[in-house]
């Protein structure tokens, strides 16, 4: 089946610098790349997506790229606020669903 | 309100006593999917269904049924339950186009589990 390896773990950044978050996966078959945030005691939600046929994406402060050929792909978060801290979840589908082990993000103020 | 519903939200039970986690959605979803979050391993995968009466195994399958009966809900059922069961579940849908996973998953708030 797919493995999906996330990294760091953890990182810790100053309000207004960037985060970056990288994910490997094993299957050229996923087609599909969700990224969710996960705050304390709360379910996860889905903050920015990418589909293969595409390498990058933005929302505003956030960012996704995909490297189809090294198999990897990263989420960028921009210019970050406190309210960014929570864990971060990436994935990688066809029809299952395989996630990281998740990046525990704090920014501080 | 657009939403996904478990039930119940907490509970503690003991070894072997069997037990039911309903989840339903009200968006006619067609994919719903069942997972466990445990510290450190992120979300594994259990069951998934991609529509009514079609359910496949996920990650972590074993200790667990679940059925599709309906396109709304999606019940996880532990038959015989253990301490290593003991978790965070969440469910999910997902509006399952043309049979693919490939769009926006919604998460249930979750049930915490502990079995002694």
């Amino acid at each position: 089946g797919e493995n999906v390896e996330q990294h760091p773990s953890t990182l810790s950044v100053q309000e207004g610098d960037s985060a970056v978050i990288k994910c490997t996966y094993s299957d050229s078959a996923s087609n599909y790349f969700p990224w969710y945030k996960q705050e304390l005691g709360k379910r996860p939600q889905l903050i920015i997506d990418i589909r293969s046929n595409v390498g990058e994406k933005k929302d505003q402060r956030i960012a996704v790229t995909l490297n189809k050929t090294a198999k990897h792909f990263s989420l960028h978060i921009t210019e970050t606020q406190p309210e960014d801290s929570a864990v971060y979840f990436c994935a990688a589908t066809g029809n299952q669903f395989y996630f990281g082990t998740g990046t525990s993000l704090t920014v501080i103020p | 309100e657009a939403q996904v519903t478990q039930n119940p939200r907490y509970l503690i039970t003991v070894t072997g006593k069997k037990l039911t986690v309903t989840c339903s959605q009200n968006m006619n979803h067609e994919y719903m999917s069942w997972y466990r979050q445990d510290p450190g391993l992120g979300l594994r995968q259990i069951y998934y269904s991609m529509n009514v009466e079609v359910t496949d195994k996920g990650d972590v399958p074993e200790g667990y049924k679940v059925s599709r009966k309906e396109k709304r809900n999606f019940p996880l059922i532990l038959e015989s339950p253990s301490p290593n069961q003991t978790s965070l579940y969440f469910c999910a849908s997902s509006l399952g186009t043309s049979g693919h996973s490939t769009d926006t998953q919604y998460f249930g708030p979750g049930t915490r589990l502990t079995v002694l």
